[in-house]
């Protein structure tokens, strides 16, 4: 049972370049979630997803695109990486909405 | 909406003293609270939760937390701590004022360091 599991571990960009961040859970779990954390801000909710084929807007949405295909996978991807968005993103999935099970997480840097 | 206010950015504490980290939330539906840990370089971890019912809540590595309505509070308690307890602690709420999304809004971290 892998839980969360979040794809590349590290990633550098360069202003402008788009990229995808891969996020899959075998949980069979109908929410999911993207958040970015920088420091002294908390965990910033970018989108999220209350089942395959519906997500949502976060607190922080500008800049980052969302799909919900299937149940396993919701990844998140940078249309053109500015510097603004190096930070740790971390994806995170739910079954009953009271308790999320977190990935391990993707350290971003845009140079 | 919903928000959380964690009151310490950062909590010095010797080993073997007790702590508490304290977080205050604003809400005007009933709530959901969680607090969870995160270690150097990982991701976080669900300590405890409170649901409904009893208002102390016991989570796993020793901690319990208390939730107190009349306050908006629910802060986090370890009678003893260790060196392993070193970690950046969050808050979090989650309710039906976030659209029946119940997604969690976290507050901003407090970073426990126990020295030796």
């Amino acid at each position: 049972n892998a839980g969360v599991t979040q794809t590349p571990k590290f990633q550098v960009l360069k202003t402008g370049q788009s990229m995808t961040l891969q996020c899959a859970q075998d949980m069979n779990h109908e929410y999911m979630s993207w958040y970015r954390q920088d420091p002294g801000m908390g965990l910033r909710l970018i989108h999220y997803s209350v089942g395959a084929g519906i997500t949502d807007q976060g607190e922080v949405p500008n800049g980052y695109n969302v799909s919900r295909s299937t149940t396993e996978d919701f990844p998140l991807r940078l249309l053109s990486a500015a510097p603004s968005q190096t930070s740790v993103y971390f994806c995170a999935s739910s079954y009953s909405r009271v308790g999320y099970t977190f990935g391990s997480g993707t350290r971003l840097t845009v140079v | 909406a919903q928000s959380v206010t964690q009151l310490d950015s950062q909590v010095p504490v010797f080993e073997e003293a007790p702590v508490e980290l304290r977080c205050n939330y604003s809400s005007s539906v009933s709530v959901y609270l969680f607090w969870y840990v995160q270690y150097p370089n990982q991701g976080l971890q669900l300590l405890l939760k409170y649901l409904s019912g009893s208002t102390l809540v016991k989570g796993i590595n020793g901690f319990e937390a208390e939730f107190n309505k009349s306050q908006t509070s629910f802060h986090l308690r370890k009678p003893s701590v260790h060196i392993s307890d070193t970690a950046e602690y969050f808050c979090a709420v989650s309710g039906s004022a976030s659209g029946g999304s119940y997604i969690p809004t976290f507050g901003r971290g407090t970073s426990l360091i126990v020295h030796p």
